[in-house]
């Protein structure tokens, strides 16, 4: 079946520890995206990649990072700079339509971060 | 960046009643889509609709792209309808999210 895998499902770290989060996709989608949520919040968008080996900070990427030597591969580490990690963290995929725009996004299910 | 607002925040619907959930947006956008989040977390696509109407079962969306502005319609709830609903609009290579209407449907 196509679609998007996270995981783990859950996460528990301890303060100072990096984690790395996995996102794989085998939709043959250009664009994956990483975003956080907090209880009751919207999703916020940490980093996004539209092509391999590229990729772009969104609006909370401090404390974070990416990478993307494959196309279906979006790994995000969560370092022990990042002050406040515990939340759910997202990941997404998507087509491009054109230069300029992108068609439906798809979502994995999630991985629930805790710090201890 | 572009600014997505969601009305109303929170919605109780006796099972079987109608509700109209809004999504207004800041700028032009190439796309809009309606997620619904449920309670564990998935975010389930329900359209993807740049622009006109679009009808799936119970549920039906508007977008009004000129007017910047789209309707996600549910008729006759049901208790599985409960759980965040979200719109996104992509523009700029990127997707940004309103904060959501929280329905909660009692039987």
């Amino acid at each position: 079946d196509g679609g998007i895998t996270q995981s783990p499902k859950y996460l528990f770290r301890k303060e100072g520890q990096n984690v790395t989060l996995s996102c794989e996709q085998n939709l043959n989608h250009d664009a994956m995206y990483w975003y956080r949520q907090d209880p009751g919040q919207g999703l916020r968008l940490i980093y996004y990649s539209q092509i391999v080996n590229d990729f772009q900070k969104g609006d909370i990427a401090e404390g974070y990072s990416v990478s993307r030597e494959k196309k279906e591969s979006f790994p995000l580490t969560v370092t022990s700079a990042q002050k406040n990690p515990t939340a759910f963290y997202l990941c997404a995929s998507t087509l491009k339509d054109s230069p300029s725009s992108y068609n439906e996004q798809f979502f994995g299910p999630g991985t629930r971060l805790t710090v201890l | 960046g572009i600014q997505v607002e969601q009305s109303p925040p929170d919605l109780i619907l006796q099972e079987g009643a109608n509700s109209t959930l809004r999504c207004n947006f800041s700028d032009s956008v190439n796309n809009l889509q309606w997620f619904h989040q449920n309670p564990w977390g998935q975010l389930i696509n329900l359209f993807y609709i740049p622009s006109g109407t679009k009808q799936n079962g119970r549920l039906s969306a508007t977008t009004v792209a000129t007017e910047r502005y789209s309707l996600l319609y549910i008729s006759s709830s049901q208790t599985t309808d409960s759980g965040v609903y979200f719109c996104a609009v992509e523009t700029g290579n990127q997707f940004y999210f309103g904060t959501g209407t929280s329905l909660t449907v009692i039987p």
